[in-house]
Order: structure tokens, then C-alpha cells, then sequence
């Protein structure tokens, strides 16, 4: 069954400490792996696409890494304005989009 | 700027009326849209993936007669809530698919605030 897991749930961290979000997915063929941030009361603000294994992209403070089974949000010395929910998801072969559940990040300063 | 447009912002309509909730990708022409509902604090939940021209496809458990889904144009998806009532009272997301050649990406929509007196 196609499945995207999201680790932590929430995560706190001070200004400044740097961290990772987990995705881990199984999906019949991985068309595309999609991060999102998203405020309250906002729609998901797209950040990145990975298409292959090894495929890392970066923007500002965050970036994102996938091998064959997870993706990885790597956010360093962050700030308080990067309090968000993370969104991952996956695009399989057949088009069907699968999101995980989110991580909750409240960055501290 | 934003590259999915999605109107109104916030409504709010009187128990058994009808209100639509408009998606325009602005960028680019999207065969295949979404539409998601959005409780406080959880998960985005999937309603159903609209593709144009063609009759959506439902999620498990979204009635379709409720929750009507037209994709006339290659830049434009609807959402009708039908009958509303205040359990239909919600945060309605929209998404769009943009296929290139070298690779997809899927933009959301602000957002629509639902709610049902």
C-alpha cells in the first residue's frame, strides 16, 4: 500500500539549532517527491520537487535530500519566522498524490 | 506570486444554500486539479481529484452530490457545496498538477474559509 510517514510529529528547537524533518514513503514508482510549508489558516507554499534518489535542492536555510525509501528537510540555524507545518508528498506512476501527516516545527528565539 | 488563484477567500452562507469556491491555475493549464478540506490543527484530507473535462473522481466517503466538482477549462476547477450546512463549515484547499518536461510540480490555492450559519 503507497504510504508517506512524516517523523516528528512536532518538533521545538532554539533559534539557531539546526535539525531534520523525516519522509519516509513506499510508493509503486516514485514520480515525484513534493515539500510544502504551510502556515495556519494558509494554503501550502511549495518549496521543492525531487524527482531521483541522490537529488538534493536547496532554498535559504532549508534543504531537501531523498534516497530510495525517505526524504530529508535539513533546516540549518534556523529562525523563528520558519515556524510552520512541513508537508511531504509523493507522486506515483499512476499520478496518485499521497501527503503525509505534516511536522508541526516551532522554532523558538 | 501565487501561481493558483482561489476564490472566495472566506464566505459565509446561510444553512441549505449553495456556495462555489473557484481554483484558477494562473501560470500554466492544469488537465488535473484538486480538492481538499482542511480541519484546525489536522492533515489535509483528499476529496477528489478533478480532471478537465472529464467527471471527477470522489474520494471514499465525499458525496458527490453535496460536493460538486466541474473542470471546464484547462485553467479552471470548481467547487460546489450543496445545501450547505454548519458541519460543512471548513477550510477548502485547492491544488493544481503542472506537467513539464522536466518534471511535475503541484501549486496550492490560498485557501477558502467555509462558513455555514
Amino acid at each position: 500500500e503507497d504510504q508517506v510517514t512524516q517523523s516528528p510529529e512536532a518538533l521545538r528547537l532554539q533559534e539557531g539549532e539546526s535539525s531534520s524533518l523525516n519522509c519516509s514513503y513506499t510508493v509503486s514508482g516514485l514520480r515525484g517527491l513534493f515539500w510544502y510549508r504551510q502556515d495556519p489558516g494558509k494554503g501550502p507554499e511549495f518549496l521543492f520537487t525531487l524527482y531521483s534518489a541522490g537529488e538534493e535542492k536547496e532554498k535559504e536555510r532549508l534543504k531537501a535530500t531523498l534516497t530510495k525509501k525517505e526524504s530529508f528537510l535539513h533546516i540549518t540555524a534556523p529562525k523563528p519566522e520558519d515556524s510552520a507545518t512541513y508537508l511531504c508528498a509523493v507522486q506515483a506512476w499512476d499520478d496518485k498524490i499521497i501527503f503525509g501527516k505534516g511536522t508541526r516545527l516551532h522554532i523558538l528565539p | 506570486g501565487a501561481v493558483v488563484s482561489q476564490h472566495p477567500s472566506w464566505v459565509i452562507c446561510k444553512s441549505g444554500t449553495s456556495v462555489k469556491i473557484e481554483c484558477r491555475s494562473l501560470d500554466f493549464q492544469a488537465t488535473t486539479m484538486f480538492w481538499y478540506r482542511q480541519f484546525p490543527k489536522k492533515s489535509l484530507m483528499l476529496m477528489a481529484t478533478s480532471n478537465e473535462g472529464s467527471k471527477a473522481t470522489y474520494e471514499q466517503g465525499v458525496e458527490k452530490d453535496k460536493f460538486l466538482i466541474n473542470h471546464a477549462s484547462l485553467t479552471l476547477s470548481t467547487l460546489t457545496v450543496t445545501s450547505a450546512h454548519p458541519e460543512d463549515s471548513s477550510f477548502y484547499i485547492c491544488s493544481a498538477l503542472d506537467r513539464t518536461l522536466s518534471g511535475n510540480t503541484i501549486y496550492f490555492g490560498e485557501g477558502s474559509w467555509l462558513t455555514v450559519v
